[in-house]
């Protein structure tokens, strides 16, 4: 069976500090890797996405994820972070199917920016 | 969000009774999906259909029904065998075949019971 662990709970950090969310997986072939975030109380956005290629993935807002196959990890990241990207960071992997419908998450990250 | 309505946002429950969850989307998607989140855990697929007149099961169904009448809508019904119904409950829909698949959220109902 497949999952997704996100090791911490909570994240904070200072404005204009880089930031890091981490996420590790583990799933049957080569993996779909997801970064979703949610505003209190909203639905989820779609960040970035991974499926094959450069290991470096470039999303919206700013957001960046490191795919590490050895280390099965897709941590989320951002050079500078700003007090609106606090919010909660679900990560999602998906078989090689692709599919929404094989997708697992984890138990969300979230992540607080002090001014 | 993106063209996806949940009502209502807030929803209480009496014991014994079974309530309704509307979704509704404009996004002219084949698939829709239904969530549940509680707090500290990630997502968990309670239906999905992937046409109109269609729906499958997904890791958490029991308790739950759904209907796809109309491509626009996916409704969910929170019934009395569900036991543990308080939840965030998220609906999505999506575009794109398999390997280029995007989900989009709805802003969600918060269900509570009485």
């Amino acid at each position: 069976a497949q999952s997704v662990a996100q090791p911490e709970d909570q994240v904070n950090v200072a404005e204009g500090n880089p930031l890091t969310v981490k996420c590790t997986y583990s799933v049957s072939g080569n993996p779909y890797l997801f970064w979703y975030v949610q505003y209190p109380n909203r639905g989820l956005q779609f960040l970035l996405k991974y499926i094959t290629g450069d290991n470096l993935v470039k999303g919206s807002y700013g957001f960046e994820a490191e795919f590490n196959k050895s280390q099965t990890s897709f941590h989320l990241k951002k050079p500078s972070a700003l007090v609106s990207d606090s919010a909660l960071y679900f990560c999602a992997v998906s078989d090689s199917s692709g599919s929404a419908r094989q997708l697992t998450f984890g138990s969300g990250t979230q992540l607080t920016v002090l001014p | 969000d993106g063209g996806i309505t949940q009502s209502p946002k807030y929803l209480f429950r009496k014991e014994g009774q079974n309530v309704t969850l509307s979704c509704e989307q404009n996004l002219n998607h084949d698939a829709m999906y239904w969530y549940r989140q509680d707090p500290g855990q990630g997502l968990r697929l309670i239906y999905y259909s992937q046409i109109v007149n269609d729906f499958q099961k997904g890791d958490i169904a029991e308790g739950y029904s759904v209907s796809r009448e109309k491509k626009e809508s996916f409704p969910l019904t929170v019934t009395s065998a569900q036991k543990n119904p308080t939840a965030f409950y998220l609906c999505a829909s999506s575009i794109g075949d398999r390997k280029n698949e995007k989900l989009f959220f709805g802003s969600g109902t918060q269900l509570s019971v009485l």
